[in-house]
């Protein structure tokens, strides 16, 4: 059964570093999501992308944040200059019709 | 603004019985909501979802009911199995926005 993929895992890194987290949507879909949740909070919604560019976007998505469908398969989140609040999972949903279906997450620690 | 919530953070429930785990939403306007599971480590894992011209849904094990007249929504599982150990959603579909609810944790007793 097709799955969305992300990696890495876990990426820890430094206050201020950039980091890129990848995601392999479904291969049909066409609609690509980014959400993240904080420990022990919901899930929120940051942005969605269609047809290489950006749908809709939250007000957690400000301009340190980034989306890009560099090629036919990926789809990344960059953060350019990351916080301690942007600790969190971040997952990644792809849809074809109606249902996202979402990836297993990257766990993102900023220290 | 628009939330989905959910009525208990907590349900424990015994081995081979049923489960309901119950949701409120506030915008009336919503005409799509989806249950989702998500296991420890885990994204969240699509269980069942239902549209606002309907009252009810079924699936392997699991049924979704809405009243709309009361904005309420609930996951009921039957025979519920050690496998169903998770944290459940209820989200709100908004322009294909989720809007997530804050989760109910199931453990299940052997």
């Amino acid at each position: 059964e097709p799955e969305v993929t992300q990696t890495p895992s876990h990426q820890v890194t430094q206050m201020g570093q950039e980091v890129i987290l990848r995601c392999v949507p479904i291969s049909n879909h066409l609609y690509f999501y980014w959400y993240r949740q904080i420990l022990g909070q919901k899930v929120e919604f940051l942005v969605s992308f269609y047809n290489n560019e950006i749908s809709e976007k939250s007000e957690i998505f400000d301009d340190q944040f980034s989306v890009e469908r560099p090629d036919g398969s990926n789809f990344t989140l960059k953060i350019r200059s990351t916080k301690l609040e942007d600790s969190a999972m971040y997952f990644c949903a792809s849809r074809g019709t109606d249902t996202q279906y979402f990836g297993p997450g990257t766990r993102l620690t900023v220290l | 603004g628009e939330s989905v919530g959910l009525h208990l953070p907590t349900l424990s429930v015994q081995e081979g019985d049923n489960s309901i785990i119950n949701c409120a939403y506030s915008n009336s306007a919503s005409d799509y909501f989806i249950w989702y599971k998500q296991e420890s480590g885990k994204g969240p894992q699509f269980i069942i979802d239902i549209r606002s011209n309907m009252d009810k849904r079924q699936g392997q094990r699991v049924t979704v009911l809405l009243n709309k007249t009361v904005k309420h929504l609930s996951l009921q599982i039957a025979a519920t199995q050690p496998g169903d150990s998770a944290v459940y959603f209820c989200a709100e579909n908004n322009d294909y926005k989720l809007s997530f609810g804050a989760g109910t944790t199931v453990t299940v007793r052997a």
